[in-house]
This record gives structure tokens, C-alpha cells and sequence, in this order.
């Protein structure tokens, strides 16, 4: 059984550009949250998709949005990318409530 | 969520048990108390959870004070492997039926050495 693959690894763009990270949850599993990590701090959360829809969303601008698929994947994108939105990005799916993260996607915006 | 406070840092022997301390003095009685690790350059991983009872399994034990103002997270034979950022969070009940946003802290980072 696969667990939480997220896809890039690494990605590295520039100021004033768009990004999309891409999840694919743990089989079975419905529920994806995304968590932005910078360097030294614990995750933070983003927001959490759930059939489909935005179920909770954390302290971060519009420019992060987010999409999830029928069959429970998901995407984040991030607009008008900042230096600051330099950080490790993470996913996390769960069924009930355990969350199971994969290994995130490293992005750095020069 | 209540708040919830770890000291930085820790070093433990390899071999010997890891005691994890966590502050979550405002908990409420409906929170959960929940442990996570983030291995370097890996996503965090589940550890345990409890509400009041203290909980084992094949990773950790988990002592809940009576007061539920505290708690530790035991590792009974700490190995190289357990190197890690330990977070402590607590959390709404679990009987939602859904899965809570996680809000971590900067967690202890536990060193264990030979």
C-alpha cells in the first residue's frame, strides 16, 4: 500500500511566478490538509480539502489555493510566488484521525 | 486549541528511555493530546494520542497527569533512529469524525547519541 506521494520533490522558481504541488493521499483515504514548513518552524497549516471542497482554511493569503479530484488527490497552487514562500510544503491524508504525511515538496523562489 | 509548551531541545543516551515533557496547562476536557516526530527531511510522522489514560503501543507510551496539565511521551529504548523533532499537540476530540488541523509548535528536538 502506498502512502502519501507527493510530487516535485524539489522546485525551484522565481519571484512573481505561479506554482502547483500536486498529492496523491494514502489509498482509502479522503481527507487531504497542506502545511507549509519553513526552515526551523514546525508545519503550518494551509488548508484541508474534503469531498471535494474547502473544509477549514489556515492564516494564509488568497494567492494559496487549493483543488482536490474525484478520486481524492489534490493540488495547491500558489500565485504572484514571494521569497518568503520559500519553505517545504506538505501533505497530509487521513480517513478519520490520524494524519499520514508524505515527504513534501521543497520549493525555493530567487 | 489549547496551547502547548516542550523544552527545545534534549539529548538521551542510545539504549537508555527518552522522557518527552509537554505543558498543555489550558486543555480542555473534550482535547486530546497528541505526538508527532518529523524525522530530518521527512514528513511528520503519527506517534500516539491520548485523552486521559495513559496509552502504549508499539512506538511509545504516553503518562497523562490526573490533572491533564502535562503529560511525557516515553520512548523505553531510545536508538540513533529516534533522532527527531518531537511536537505535542492538543486536539478536539476525535469523535468528529474528521480530521483536525494540526497546529505544531516548534516541538523538542531529541538528540540521542552513542
Amino acid at each position: 500500500d502506498a502512502g502519501v506521494t507527493q510530487s516535485p520533490t524539489h522546485l525551484i522558481k522565481t519571484r512573481g511566478q505561479q506554482v502547483t504541488l500536486r498529492c496523491s493521499p494514502k489509498s482509502g483515504h479522503d481527507t487531504v490538509s497542506w502545511y507549509q514548513q519553513a526552515l526551523g518552524q514546525g508545519p503550518q497549516f494551509i488548508f484541508q480539502y474534503y469531498e471535494e471542497e474547502e473544509r477549514q482554511r489556515g492564516n494564509f493569503p488568497d494567492r494559496f489555493s487549493g483543488h482536490q479530484f474525484p478520486n481524492y488527490s489534490s493540488e495547491l497552487n500558489v500565485n504572484a510566488l514571494l521569497l518568503g514562500d520559500s519553505a517545504l510544503y506538505l501533505c497530509a491524508s487521513s480517513l478519520l484521525y490520524e494524519q499520514y504525511f508524505g515527504p513534501g515538496t521543497r520549493l525555493t523562489v530567487t | 486549541d489549547a496551547k502547548t509548551t516542550q523544552p527545545p531541545s534534549m539529548d538521551c543516551a542510545e539504549g537508555r528511555a527518552a522522557n518527552l515533557p509537554c505543558n498543555h496547562s489550558t486543555i480542555s476536557g473534550n482535547e486530546y493530546v497528541y505526538w508527532y516526530r518529523q524525522i530530518h527531511s521527512q514528513g511528520p510522522q503519527y506517534i500516539i494520542h491520548g485523552l486521559k489514560n495513559n496509552e502504549t503501543n508499539e512506538m511509545a507510551s504516553l503518562i497523562i497527569t490526573e490533572d491533564r496539565k502535562s503529560s511525557t511521551l516515553i520512548l523505553p529504548h531510545a536508538t540513533l533512529r529516534d533522532t527527531a523533532v518531537y511536537y505535542c499537540i492538543a486536539l478536539p476530540s476525535v469523535n468528529t469524525g474528521t480530521a483536525s488541523k494540526l497546529t505544531f509548535g516548534t516541538g523538542t528536538r531529541l538528540q540521542v547519541t552513542l
